[in-house]
């Protein structure tokens, strides 16, 4: 069975430090997809990155990276020079299976970020 | 704009009360999903519907129901079976292309009383 853990139930830095989000996963299937997504609170969750098991490069996109690891089951996020905006509680996410269509979700990470 | 739309953003239910949450979306998806959202534990997948007049149980759906009469519809009620229906809910839809992120709507907060 699919699972993922965030071992990091809450984080508080203070504006402009680095900060990782961890995200470790189980899964048997061969061919799988992960997900960040961002839930501020209004509520919503806000697709942040999608990556596919084929793929292990690092993404970089301003301030977000990501580290995808298979050696190790994880898919780690790095938000750099952080800002208040960011905070926001934070989910990991893994499909459930070949056709993708529904997901098996972290407990997330909530991320607090003070000026 | 294109997006999902859940009402209400916050419902009170008495217990042994059904309560129908709404889900609307219009941005063209097949797909459609339920998740409830409990403090310390993710979302948990509730119902899911890939086409008109087709759904499927999730991971818990004791307790609760669902309709799809419509594309752009996909009601969730909680009825009175549910033993523990205080939560936040949680509706998304996606294209039914493989392994394509879901889009979200704001959530119901759902409050026994």
């Amino acid at each position: 069975a699919q699972k993922v853990t965030q071992a990091q139930t809450e984080i508080s830095v203070v504006e402009k430090e680095d900060v990782t989000l961890d995200c470790v996963y189980e899964t048997r299937d061969t061919t799988y997809y992960l997900f960040w997504y961002k839930q501020p609170p209004s509520g919503e969750l806000v697709f942040l990155i999608r990556r596919n098991s084929f793929d292990e490069q690092n993404e970089i996109s301003g301030r977000y990276s990501w580290n995808f690891q298979k050696s190790t089951s994880s898919f780690n996020f790095t938000i750099t020079a952080s800002q208040v905006v960011d905070s926001a509680v934070y989910f990991c996410a893994l499909s459930r299976d070949n056709y993708g269509q529904n997901f098996v979700f972290g407990p997330g990470t909530r991320l607090s970020v003070l000026p | 704009d294109g997006g999902i739309t859940q009402s209400p953003k916050y419902l009170f239910r008495k217990e042994g009360q059904n309560v129908t949450l709404s889900c609307e979306q219009n941005l063209n998806h097949d797909a459609m999903y339920w998740y409830r959202q409990d403090p310390g534990q993710g979302l948990r997948l509730i119902y899911y519907s890939q086409i008109v007049n087709d759904f499927q149980k999730g991971d818990i759906a004791e307790g609760y129901s669902v309709s799809r009469e419509k594309k752009e519809s996909f009601p969730l009620t909680v009825t009175s079976a549910q033993k523990n229906p205080t939560a936040f809910y949680l509706c998304a839809s996606s294209i039914t292309r493989a392994w394509t992120e879901a889009f979200f709507g704001q959530g119901t907060r759902l409050t026994v009383v």
